[in-house]
C-alpha cells in the first residue's frame, strides 16, 4: 500500500506542450510538497502546500502551477514545456508544520522534454 | 537562503568496509534527516535527530547530530552492496519550515 504515489512515472513530451504529475498520499498528512532533482540529483523544493497556505519557491516559473483538489493530492501542472524542465519531479508529504518523521516521498516522475 | 555541504561527494568502498559521512552548514539547524536514494526510486528516511549530541541508530546505521547544531554525520558499519545510492542530508532551521537538502554523497559498494 503505496505511501505517497504518483503517476505518470515516465512522461516524454514536446516543447510547448502543458502537461500534468497527478500525487496521492494515504498517510493523513497535511501538508504536501514538490521537489525537481536535476541532472546532479540536487533537490529543490518547488512548492509546500496545506490547506491554509501554499508557499512558492521564487525561482519556480509562473508555468508551474500546483492544484489541491482535496487535502490527500497536490497535482503539479506545467505550461508550455521547455527543455530545461527535463528532471524528475518528486511528491512529497509530512506532518503539518513539524519536522518529525521528515517527509515521505513519492518514487518521481522523470519528465523528458524533446 | 541556507545551505548544507555534504562530503565526501563520492566514495568507493570494499564491501565489509565502514563508511563515514558528513553533512555542515553555516546555520544552526533544531533538525536533521538522512535519507539514502536508490536508482529509479525517491528519497527514503533512514534516521531523523532533534537534539543537538543526539546519537541515534536505525540497523548498521548510526547518525549523530553535532554539539555545534551546524553539522551531522552518518556512519554505515560492515557495508554490504545494497548500501549503494545517494546519501542526502536535509536539515530544518526552524520549526514549521522547509528543510533544506544537501547535494548528496554517492556511495559504491565493490564486492
Amino acid at each position: 500500500d503505496t505511501a505517497v504515489s504518483q503517476t505518470p512515472k515516465y512522461l516524454v513530451t514536446q516543447m510547448g506542450n502543458d502537461k500534468s504529475i497527478k500525487c496521492e498520499q494515504n498517510l493523513g498528512h497535511d501538508t504536501m510538497y514538490w521537489y525537481k532533482q536535476d541532472s546532479k540529483k540536487f533537490l529543490k523544493i518547488m512548492f509546500s502546500y496545506n490547506n491554509k497556505e501554499l508557499i512558492i519557491n521564487e525561482t519556480v516559473p509562473n508555468r508551474f502551477s500546483p492544484k489541491s483538489p482535496d487535502k490527500a493530492h497536490l497535482n503539479l501542472h506545467i505550461n508550455s514545456l521547455e527543455l530545461g524542465d527535463s528532471a524528475v519531479y518528486f511528491c512529497a508529504s509530512s506532518q503539518e508544520g513539524t519536522g518529525f518523521g521528515g517527509y515521505t516521498f513519492g518514487s518521481g516522475t522523470r519528465l523528458t522534454v524533446v | 537562503g541556507q545551505q548544507l555541504n555534504q562530503s565526501p561527494q563520492s566514495m568507493f568502498i570494499q564491501e565489509g568496509e565502514d563508511v563515514s559521512m558528513n553533512c555542515t552548514s553555516s546555520s544552526i539547524f533544531n533538525t536533521w534527516l538522512w535519507y539514502k536514494q536508490e536508482p529509479g526510486e525517491g528519497p527514503v528516511l533512514l534516521i531523523a535527530l532533534y537534539k543537538a549530541g543526539e546519537l541515534t541508530s536505525n540497523g548498521r546505521l548510526t547518525a549523530q547530530f553535532g554539539i555545534t547544531r551546524k553539522d551531522s554525520f552518518l556512519n554505515i558499519s560492515a557495508s554490504i552492496p545494497s548500501d549503494v545510492g545517494i546519501y542526502f542530508c536535509a536539515g530544518q532551521l526552524n520549526y514549521g519550515q522547509n528543510f533544506v537538502f544537501g547535494p548528496g554523497t554517492r556511495l559504491s559498494v565493490l564486492p
